[in-house]
């Protein structure tokens, strides 16, 4: 069975430019959920969806969004970027009624 | 609101021998989910152990067991007969009950800092 798969892996932005990720989750999964993980913050909960709909939101600004599919599949945008978005963003996939998340390896974005 | 303490900077273990990762949590919800992710240097978050609040057993898997003292609100993990592959950060994590959906989906865990391990030859 496929795990996570998150593309890019890599991505080197400027800052003001915008960017997308994908996030695709393991089959049959139907949450995802998005973080982002700097050195100085740590880990941080972006957004929850499930069957197509957010159903979490973090304390990020909405420069920051997202989209889930009709197959799962999602997607987050970050507009405008700046210096402090350079993080690594993790995508994260779970199944109803069970514990663990499962992760994808992580999109790594540079704000030049 | 809930918090995560991880304040173990970073660990050493001789290889074979046990270890104890630290993490204490802070939450008001009576019902809640622990977990523990190792990510290696390639970045992968990996999942280990989960234990939940109103769990009377410690949780345990394969090398991997959790040391949960509600009273106490800590959820340490040991790992038993440390191995090289296990050089890692290692994240304490939680779930509150509030954000479970109907469903009993998972959605925002909130993590620790972590704690960078280090295994010896």
């Amino acid at each position: 069975k496929a795990g996570v798969t998150q593309t890019p892996r890599y991505l080197i932005k400027t800052r003001g430019q915008q960017v997308t990720l994908s996030c695709s989750p393991i089959s049959g999964h139907r949450s995802v959920s998005w973080y982002q993980q700097t050195p100085g913050q740590g880990l941080q909960f972006l957004f929850e969806y499930f069957s197509e709909t957010q159903r979490n939101k973090g304390n990020f600004p909405g420069r920051f969004s997202g989209r889930q599919f009709s197959n799962s599949r999602s997607e987050m945008n970050v507009s405008t970027l700046e210096l402090g978005d350079s993080a690594l963003y993790l995508c994260a996939s779970s199944l109803e009624g069970v514990n663990e998340q499962f992760f994808g390896p992580g999109t790594r974005l540079t704000v030049l | 609101a809930q918090k995560i303490t991880q304040t173990q900077p970073g660990m050493f273990v001789q290889e074979k021998e046990a270890v104890t990762l630290d993490c204490t949590y802070d939450t008001s919800d009576q019902s809640y989910g622990l977990f523990w992710y190792k990510q290696p240097s390639s970045g992968e978050m990996i999942f280990l152990i989960y234990q939940g609040s109103y769990d009377e057993q410690n949780a345990t898997e394969g090398r991997y067991s959790l040391n949960f003292q509600k009273a106490r609100k800590s959820a340490n993990l040991v790992i038993s007969a440390s191995q090289l592959g296990d050089s890692a950060m290692y994240f304490c994590a939680m779930r509150e009950a509030s954000f479970l959906s109907y469903t009993g989906a998972n959605s925002k865990l909130t993590f620790g800092k972590g704690i960078t391990l280090s295994v010896r030859p």
